[in-house]
């Protein structure tokens, strides 16, 4: 059975970092991009970023650039994403999205998030 | 960026209602455009991808269509499990934007 499980949320001080893990089972891994997208409970979805298969190509939202890093390590089947200059802005659940590779690259698997509170 | 204008943000409609929920693009998308629907506490999933298709397991009575920039999600009956928010999608190019949903609401 195919699962994404989240951890590494919780809550940061306004500056403060967090670093968010997805373990990934039932796949192959290492075939699959990968995304970030987050959501403000109540309020819609926002993507955060994106890795290709072989971590060789990143691209991410313009509000987290610069403070955000997304990785993966395909031997331990594992995305991260290292969150650093926390703002109250980034309060969210993350969830961690695998994409199909079929037309218009549907995200088909989700994970059931964590909850990150940005928060003195 | 791609600016994605969803319609109406809420509604509510009875079970066996024919409802419709549409999805404008600031730009043509070549079929990169996605439909998602998430229940309350849950993570959302995949209904429709590139349009038109249904993805594997997703009851018949949902459909989609396109239309030049104008995308439409169908529910042909409306079911009681068909409560939550829709979302559309576009993947024709980063930054990756979501509509901002609607609310259906079952009577």
């Amino acid at each position: 059975e195919l699962q994404l499980v989240e951890s590494g949320g919780g809550l940061a001080q306004p500056g403060g970092s967090l670093r968010l893990s997805c373990a990934s089972s039932g796949f192959t891994f290492s075939s699959y991009w990968m995304h970030w997208v987050r959501q403000v409970p109540g309020k819609g979805l926002v993507w955060v970023a994106r890795i290709n298969s072989d971590g060789s190509s990143i691209t991410y939202a313009d509000s987290v650039k610069g403070r955000f890093t997304i990785s993966r390590d395909n031997a331990k089947n594992t995305l991260y994403l290292q969150m650093n200059s926390l703002r109250a802005e980034d309060t969210a659940i993350y969830y961690c999205v695998r994409e199909d590779s079929k037309h218009a690259f549907p995200f088909d698997d989700w994970g059931q998030g964590t909850q990150v509170t940005v928060s003195s | 960026d791609i600016q994605m204008t969803q319609s109406p943000s809420s509604l509510s409609a009875s079970v066996g209602d024919r409802v419709t929920i549409t999805c404008r693009a600031s730009q043509r998308l070549a079929s990169y455009l996605n439909w998602y629907h998430q229940k309350p506490g849950r993570a959302p999933k995949l209904l429709i991808y590139a349009a038109s298709n249904l993805q594997s397991g997703v009851p018949s009575r949902f459909s989609g269509s396109e239309s030049g920039t104008d995308f439409t999600l169908t529910i042909s009956s409306l079911q009681p499990e068909d409560y939550g928010t829709y979302y559309c999608q576009q993947t024709y190019g980063p930054p990756l934007t979501f509509g901002g949903g609607t609310r259906v609401e079952i009577k």
